[in-house]
C-alpha cells in the first residue's frame, strides 16, 4: 500500500465515547499533520509532528490528542467530544525538510459526534 | 485569522475555456505557495505551486501568478475539462522550519461539457 492511509473512514460517535483516528504514510516522510475540515471553512491546521516531536499546537481542545509513536503512524484520541467537532478530519505527511513544502494527504475521516 | 482567503465559493465554465481561481492572502512573511485539488472521498492532492521569487509558474494544462505586492495569487487551466472539476484549495507557506501552512476554504469548480 502507497500514500497515505486513514482508518476510519467513517466514524459515528455519542460524546461520552472514546475513539481514535489512525494515519499510516509510506512516504519516508519525517513531517505528520492533522487538519480539521469543516464544511464551507478552510482547512484548519491541528496539529503538527517533525521528527515524532509535537512542534506545533494551533489552541487545540484537550478533548482532542495526538500520539505519534514513529515517524510513519500518527494518532488522534478522541474523548468527550461535542457536536460541533462532526466534521472530516484529514491527516497529511512531509519530508519535513526545510526546503520542502508539499504536504501529501490521506482520505480523511468523517466523524460525527451526536 | 484567516490568512489566506477564496472569495469565490464556486466556478462554473464551459469545457475549452479558461478557468481562473483566485487566492488573496494578508501575511506578507508567506513564502510559497500552492494550489491543492480535491475530489470527493478523497485528501487534497497537490497540483502546482510557486516560490515568492518568482511571478509565474507553469505545468502543462495550469499556471499560477503570483502578485506580491497585491499578496494576490490565481489558478489558470486552459482548456478546462470536465475531469477538472473538484474544489480547488489555495495553500499558503511561511519560510522554511515552519511546518504551518494556511489554506483557503475552497473554491468549487464545475467545467461543462
Amino acid at each position: 500500500e502507497t500514500g497515505v492511509t486513514q482508518t476510519p473512514r467513517h466514524l459515528v460517535m455519542g460524546m461520552t465515547n472514546k475513539k481514535s483516528l489512525k494515519c499510516e504514510q509510506h512516504l519516508g516522510h519525517n513531517a505528520m499533520y492533522w487538519y480539521k475540515q469543516s464544511a464551507k471553512k478552510p482547512l484548519e491546521l491541528m496539529f503538527v509532528y517533525n521528527f515524532k516531536e509535537q512542534t506545533e499546537n494551533n489552541s487545540v481542545p484537550s478533548r482532542f490528542s495526538p500520539e505519534c509513536p514513529n515517524s510513519s503512524h500518527l494518532f488522534l484520541h478522541l474523548h468527550t467530544l461535542q457536536p460541533e467537532d462532526s466534521a472530516l478530519y484529514l491527516c497529511a505527511s512531509s519530508q519535513g525538510e526545510a526546503d520542502s513544502y508539499e504536504q501529501y494527504f490521506g482520505p480523511g475521516t468523517r466523524l460525527t459526534v451526536t | 485569522d484567516q490568512q489566506v482567503k477564496q472569495n469565490s465559493p464556486s466556478l462554473s465554465v464551459q469545457e475549452g475555456r479558461i478557468s481562473i481561481l483566485n487566492c488573496d492572502y494578508t501575511n506578507s512573511m508567506f513564502d510559497y505557495f500552492l494550489w491543492y485539488k480535491k475530489y470527493p472521498a478523497e485528501g487534497p492532492t497537490f497540483l502546482i505551486s510557486i516560490s515568492s521569487i518568482k511571478d509565474k509558474n507553469e505545468d502543462g494544462r495550469f499556471t499560477v501568478f503570483l502578485n506580491k505586492s497585491a499578496k494576490h495569487l490565481s489558478l489558470h487551466i486552459v482548456p478546462s475539462q470536465p475531469g477538472d472539476s473538484a474544489v480547488y484549495f489555495c495553500a499558503a507557506s511561511p519560510p522554511p522550519g515552519k511546518l504551518d501552512m494556511r489554506f483557503g476554504a475552497g473554491t468549487r469548480l464545475t467545467v461543462k461539457p
